[in-house]
């Protein structure tokens, strides 16, 4: 079945350091890719998305694109604040249901 | 994101107890899903109703009970749960119904502790 597998975590990484969180993922057909954030405390929040091959989302200085070739979806952002310290989770639809990577958690220090 | 609210944010509850959580949606959305965050494990999904009808329920326990009146509400009633079933519950709202790709908005979740 469709699945998706995100890099161990957690990353601790140093303010203005760049980010670098892998997903990979398997999965019939085209389907749609997600990053979801979720802060201590809190929900998930949609965080970008892209629909198809070579799209790239982005949102709040984090980007990913979508690798049909590598079946990837790495999210990276160039200068992480501590801010941003939170778990990440990627995420595919096939069929309107949402299958989750099991979360990677970053930390940010000052 | 104030567009899916949950209620209560925090509950514990006695093994023996019913107590029911609460979502709502202020989105106009079609489509509202529970899922299940425990520690350490991904999130699972637990029930899925399109149109005020449920779509999907991936295998959960009967003590789970979900109540759907209509398209902008959702409730899980619990009853007789298990120490294993502490977890934050979260639900989620889509645009359109469910087996169609499309963006699901979370709440904040409950936090639930089953003593």
């Amino acid at each position: 079945g469709d699945s998706v597998t995100q890099m161990e975590g957690p990353v601790t990484l140093s303010e203005e350091a760049f980010l670098t969180i892998n997903c990979t993922y398997t999965a019939t057909g085209y389907p749609s890719l997600f990053w979801y954030v979720q802060y201590p405390g809190e929900g998930l929040q949609l965080l970008l998305k892209a629909t198809k091959a070579d799209d790239k989302g982005s949102n709040k200085g984090f980007e990913a694109t979508y690798r049909k070739e590598t079946t990837s979806f790495h999210l990276e952002k160039g200068s992480v604040q501590v801010s941003d310290s939170a778990v990440y989770f990627c995420a595919l639809s096939n069929t309107g249901k949402l299958i989750f990577g099991q979360g990677t958690t970053l930390q940010v220090k000052p | 994101e104030t567009g899916v609210t949950q209620t209560p944010r925090h509950l514990v509850m006695g093994m023996t107890n019913k107590k029911s959580l609460k979502c709502e949606q202020h989105l106009g959305h079609n489509a509202m899903y529970w899922y299940k965050q425990s520690a350490k494990k991904p999130l699972e999904l637990m029930f899925v109703y399109s149109l005020e009808e449920r779509v999907e329920n991936n295998s959960v326990p009967s003590r789970f009970s979900p109540e759907c009146p209509n398209s902008s509400h959702l409730f899980l009633h619990l009853h007789t749960l298990q120490p294993e079933d502490s977890a934050l519950y979260l639900c989620a709202s889509s645009q359109n119904g469910a087996g169609l790709v499309d963006t699901q908005y979370f709440g904040p979740g409950t936090r639930l502790t089953v003593l």
